[in-house]
């Protein structure tokens, strides 16, 4: 099946500091999306990008299919950017269940 | 936006007792899933459903576990008699259509004591 990778697995940030987060996947994908994980727990969506860029506020990622990875852009962070991202991707086939990274970590000190 | 509903945000149940989360997807979605997350481990993914019947369950769901979608608008995850090992975040997504991205509740954190 489908492997995702994510990089790096833990980041501590200063408030303000800008930061690049790694998604890699073994096969080509129909759907990969962006989460965060706030550390109540919940889970917020962010990006539905297979291709291309999209950008949201501070928040940005990049999906290059062909080479299969993407990445997530956090600029000028804030503490309440704290949490775990999370890469999944859909494996081809009817149902199309999300395969999920182990996540980034993030810190964001004030 | 649109958002995907659960509730509640939390709850703590009794080992052996039964529980019901619940889920309001968007309205216009067609394929409902159910994920959990055992704390500080991967996403898994626990059940698809579509057209009033379950399309794919993992191998996590069980007997103890069922899915209902009773009147239309609701999508509820049951847990028969739960486990220590059930204590996870629950997450309900749905989507439209397959592979146009999935949108995603904040979950439901299940405690069984």
């Amino acid at each position: 099946g489908i492997q995702v990778e994510q990089s790096p697995p833990d980041l501590i940030l200063q408030e303000g500091a800008n930061s690049t987060l790694r998604c890699n996947f073994s096969d080509s994908v129909n759907n990969l999306q962006w989460f965060h994980q706030n550390p109540w727990g919940q889970l917020i969506n962010l990006f539905y990008i297979p291709s291309g860029t999209k950008q949201n506020g501070r928040l940005s990622a990049t999906t290059v299919a062909t080479e299969r990875y993407s990445l997530l852009y956090i600029s000028s962070s804030q503490t309440t950017d704290s949490g775990v991202y999370f890469c999944a991707v859909d494996r081809a086939g009817n149902n199309r269940k999300l395969i999920w990274g182990l996540g980034t970590s993030l810190a964001v000190n004030p | 936006e649109p958002e995907v509903t659960q509730t509640p945000s939390h709850q703590v149940t009794q080992m052996g007792q039964e529980v019901i989360l619940r889920c309001v997807p968007i309205s216009n979605h067609l394929y409902f899933y159910w994920y959990r997350q055992i704390l500080g481990q991967k996403v898994e993914f626990l059940v698809s459903f579509y057209n009033n019947e379950i399309s794919e369950k993992s191998e996590i769901f069980d007997d103890q576990f069922s899915v209902e979608r009773p009147d239309g608008s609701n999508f509820t995850l049951k847990i028969r008699s739960t486990k220590l090992e059930d204590s996870a975040m629950y997450f309900c997504a749905s989507g439209w259509s397959l592979g146009y991205g999935y949108t995603f509740g904040s979950g439901t954190r299940l405690t069984v004591v």
